[in-house]
């Protein structure tokens, strides 16, 4: 199967940490990427490979995996960070995107 | 600084056809490959199809094979999707993206990403 799924919500107390999820198979060969997309704006990659941030992207964004999970932490959540989260990989030539995890900072 | 500029959007009745360009700037387009990404209103993301970077390879989601159409001009710096029999459920904003692919030999696992996006153009299918 070449699917990726996301819990839909979740919330986080400002300043707390939070972990958002995505199981699939292909994560077992592919590290999945991570994407903050904000209403209204176009995606923005926040995590790549193994635990990878591009520039400008704060570092309290991590990424892991094991087997057939990846996860997205965000430590110490500030309430510019709400925002749909969604995860990526690819299974051969099919690439891949998570439904999404909307996260409230509360 | 990378830039993706998509255009051609608007809106086309059921069956009718559009093409959508991305114009591309900041980098060596003809090093990468280029993805139409879309995103159905209040939905999530959708890869729609990806270009290698000489255009001999393509590759498609099945909701689009044979009605959809990837290509590139590499003098041009552009990225094009040639859509026919449009259907209301095609209705989304497009983006291009930049594809990036690495084989990490060390951990033997294969990274692939997104890195560069366009701002979108939407593509609305109503009579």
């Amino acid at each position: 199967s070449s699917e990726l799924t996301q819990d839909p919500a979740v919330s986080v107390a400002l300043g707390q940490t939070v972990r958002i999820t995505c199981q699939g198979d292909s994560l077992r060969s592919y590290y999945a990427s991570w994407y903050q997309q904000k209403p209204g704006q176009a995606p923005v990659l926040v995590i790549y490979g193994k635990n990878n941030r591009p520039s400008g992207i704060p570092d309290r964004f991590s990424g892991s995996s094991s087997g057939n999970t990846a996860s997205l932490t965000i430590t110490g959540a500030q309430a510019e960070d709400e925002a749909d989260y969604y995860c990526n990989s690819r299974d051969s030539s099919v690439v891949v995107f998570g439904g999404g995890t909307k996260l409230t900072v509360l | 600084e990378v830039q993706l500029v998509e255009s051609g959007g608007g809106l086309v009745q059921p069956g009718g056809s559009l093409r959508l360009s991305c114009a591309a700037s900041g980098f060596t387009f003809s090093s990468y490959w280029m993805s139409w990404v879309r995103q159905a209103p209040g939905k999530g993301l959708e890869w729609v199809a990806n270009i290698k970077q000489d255009g001999s390879e393509k590759y498609y989601v099945d909701s689009v094979k044979g009605r959809f159409t990837i290509s590139r001009d590499n003098a041009k710096n552009s990225l094009y999707l040639q859509m026919n029999s449009l259907r209301a459920e095609d209705t989304a904003v497009y983006y291009c993206a930049r594809d990036v692919s690495i084989n990490d030999f060390w951990s033997g696992y294969y990274m692939y990403y997104f890195d560069y996006w366009g701002q979108g153009t939407l593509v609305t299918v109503s009579s």
